[in-house]
């Protein structure tokens, strides 16, 4: 069974526009992440959240990115405006133990396009 | 300076031979180390940690050398269904695994009939 899911499965926008991943956990996490792949590329970590606050985020993360928790459940990504080089798969991923192995699993990702 | 390099492949081989996957790694405090698995346009999905002591799950076998920062993953007796991106990723921390992951770039292997 999915740990996460996410909304939706692909999001197409034009360029300037706002666009809100949506990341939807299972069962109670802590940690969360997003990742990016651009298509062809590697997976690039974004930012990590933990305990409703950012702690680590990368370069790539800047100013038109945000990230938050607004009801306790989605966990959402926002980018304010985009620009075509954001067109990517995004991924959010939670912290979890399973059979005493701690890693990261990944929600199904949403495919970003933007015009 | 490459975080995490693997050989991007393709590695084309035949059902039931053995394959073999190396990686490097950069950052000697890292103490966490993951294969991932990743199909076309999908999210990547564990396969397996990755031991000093090695470990073994099923046909899957990996290792890890510290002192050299190179970790590997063989595969026997492949099937047509391991045909996927395999993704080295070692865990930005040194201690915990709660900090971001770094994915090389993946090797691929196809396994044809």
């Amino acid at each position: 069974e999915p740990e996460v899911t996410q909304t939706p499965s692909h999001q197409v926008t034009q360029m300037g526009q706002e666009v809100i991943l949506r990341c939807v956990p299972i069962s109670n996490h802590l940690y969360f992440y997003w990742y990016r792949q651009i298509l062809g590329q590697k997976v690039e970590f974004l930012v990590s959240f933990y305990n409703n606050e950012i702690s680590e985020k990368s370069e790539i993360f800047d100013d038109q990115f945000s990230v938050e928790r607004p009801d306790g459940s989605n966990f959402t990504l926002k980018i304010r405006s985009t620009k075509l080089e954001d067109s990517a798969m995004y991924f959010c991923a939670i912290f979890l133990r399973d059979r005493s192995t701690d890693t990261q699993y990944f929600g199904p990702g949403t495919r970003l396009t933007v015009l | 300076r490459k975080e995490v390099e693997q050989d991007p492949g393709p590695f084309n081989v035949p059902e039931g031979a053995t394959v073999a996957f190396n990686c490097t790694y950069s950052n000697s405090a890292s103490q966490s180390f993951f294969w991932y698995r990743q199909d076309c346009r999908k999210e990547p999905k564990l396969l397996m940690s990755v031991y000093s002591s090695g470990n073994e799950d099923g046909r899957f076998t990996a290792q890890l050398n510290r002192a050299s920062q190179y970790i590997s993953l063989l595969i026997r007796d492949s099937k047509l269904s391991d045909s996927a991106t395999y993704l080295c990723v070692v865990n930005s921390r040194g201690t915990g695994s709660q900090g971001n992951l770094i994915f090389g770039k993946g090797t691929k292997l196809s396994v044809k009939p």
